[in-house]
């Protein structure tokens, strides 16, 4: 079974910029979430999906970063315009809906630098 | 105060030792608590999940002091292999929920 796949793995761009992150989840898992890890900082939750619904959009820094998860399958992060504290590792994490079994399997993550 | 404090290391601690790491949630209300492994430029993946009678897998122990907000992690015979940054992970909630991580604790073993 394919894992939790993330596109691009590696973004530069500059300030002012848009950059658009993707997320493949796990086939079958309803739940997908997105999280951050800024340099030297703890990661930190941004949003999670309940196939397209947002349940929780709590973590997203402002109103530069849109997500989307259109016909509840993959999901898209788009950061505009991108600004420096932008950089860092977004990380994308899926589970099942099952009560018993809501282990969150996280992607590689892709790691944007603003320049 | 962060949510989850741990102490960052780095830890060198020689091949076969035993190493204990520690975890404080500020949250009473927190309800599932985990540890993930994180090895360098990868991503976090689930060691063991934390119950508050206390569980083991293999070489590795967990456990839940839920009154003092408390969370340990104990590695014995400690390998090459377990070389990570091990996280302390809070879940408020049973369930699917958003997780809240601590900022990891540095594990290096030495041959």
């Amino acid at each position: 079974e394919a894992g939790v796949t993330q596109f691009p793995s590696h973004s530069v761009i500059e300030k002012g910029q848009t950059v658009t992150l993707r997320c493949d989840p796990i086939s079958g898992h309803d739940n997908l979430y997105w999280y951050r890890r800024v340099m030297g900082k703890e990661i930190k939750f941004l949003l999670h999906f309940v196939k397209e619904s947002k349940q929780d959009e709590s973590g997203m820094p402002n109103n530069r970063f849109l997500a989307e998860r259109t016909g509840g399958t993959y999901s898209t992060l788009k950061v505009q315009p991108a600004e420096l504290e932008d950089s860092g590792v977004y990380f994308c994490a899926s589970s099942q809906s099952r009560a018993d079994s809501y282990e969150q399997y996280f992607g590689p993550g892709t790691r944007l630098t603003v320049t | 105060r962060k949510e989850v404090e741990q102490d960052p290391g780095p830890f060198n601690v020689p091949e076969g030792a035993t190493v204990a790491f520690n975890c404080t949630y500020s949250n009473s209300a927190s309800q599932s608590f985990f540890w993930y492994r994180q090895d360098c430029r990868k991503e976090p993946k689930l060691l063991m999940s934390v119950y508050s009678s206390g569980n083991e897998d293999g070489r590795f122990t967990a456990q839940l002091n839920r009154a003092s907000q408390y969370i340990s992690l104990l590695i014995r015979d400690s390998k090459l292999s377990d070389s990570a940054t091990y996280l302390c992970v809070v879940n408020h909630y049973f369930g699917n929920e958003k997780l809240t991580f601590g900022t990891g604790t540095r594990l290096t073993i030495i041959p």
